[in-house]
């Protein structure tokens, strides 16, 4: 089945321990993307990646790393988690950005306290 | 600056009233137009693409139509299962993606 696979669905931690969320895909995309969705803000990019080794920032990417060493693969890394990036995040993938239909994780549900 | 911008923000039908749901936008160059049904707590599910004004899609119930400034999301007899939020996105010659606050619909018994 061709899916998008993120992981944990929910995480609960504490300011500033690191935390990885994975993403995987099996649909052979080039393009990979990382959302975050909070209330009234709607989605918003955090970081995105045309290919292997080619990463760039969206609209929100302080606080965030990424990396793109396998075509499947898409971590989002927050190094030094806050407050503020308590949110419910969603990692997608298409074969193009602008003209093709991303397909979305279920999503990974964040709160740092 | 490419714009999406969806209306109503929420409404609410008894099952069987018909109603659409409107994606207004502006682009420089359409790449695509795209719809999305968004459950609570859920991803995103991909419903159609529009590539060019007077395109037409239909699934089911739901059908989406272009013109050159608006997407419609037009659902005929609804049924409790389609509340939901529905987002509208659109890409241009940018190369970004551009998504709306989206439509939430609740259906009614």
């Amino acid at each position: 089945e061709a899916q998008v696979t993120q992981n944990p669905r929910y995480l609960i931690t504490v300011t500033g321990k690191k935390l990885t969320v994975t993403c995987s895909q099996n649909m052979n995309h080039e393009y990979m993307s990382w959302y975050r969705q909070d209330p009234g803000l709607g989605l918003r990019q955090i970081y995105y990646s045309m290919n292997v080794e080619v990463t760039d920032k969206g609209d929100v990417p302080e606080g965030y790393k990424v990396s793109r060493k396998e075509k499947r693969n898409f971590p989002l890394i927050l190094e030094s988690p806050s407050p503020n990036q308590t949110s419910l995040y969603f990692c997608a993938s298409s074969f193009g950005q602008a003209n093709s239909p991303l397909h979305f994780g279920n999503g990974t549900r964040l709160t740092v306290t | 600056e490419d714009q999406v911008t969806q209306s109503p923000e929420a409404l609410r039908l008894q099952e069987g009233e018909s109603s659409s749901l409107n994606c207004s936008y502006t682009v420089s160059g359409l790449r695509g137009l795209f719809w999305y049904r968004q459950d609570p707590g859920k991803g995103p599910e991909f419903l159609f693409t529009l590539y060019s004004a007077g395109e037409e899609k239909e699934k089911e119930r739901l059908k989406a139509t272009l013109t050159k400034k608006e997407s419609f999301l037009h659902i005929t007899a609804p049924k409790p299962e389609d509340s939901a939020t529905y987002l509208c996105a659109v890409g241009g010659n940018t190369g970004k993606l551009i998504f709306g606050q989206g439509t939430t619909l609740q259906v009614k018994p």
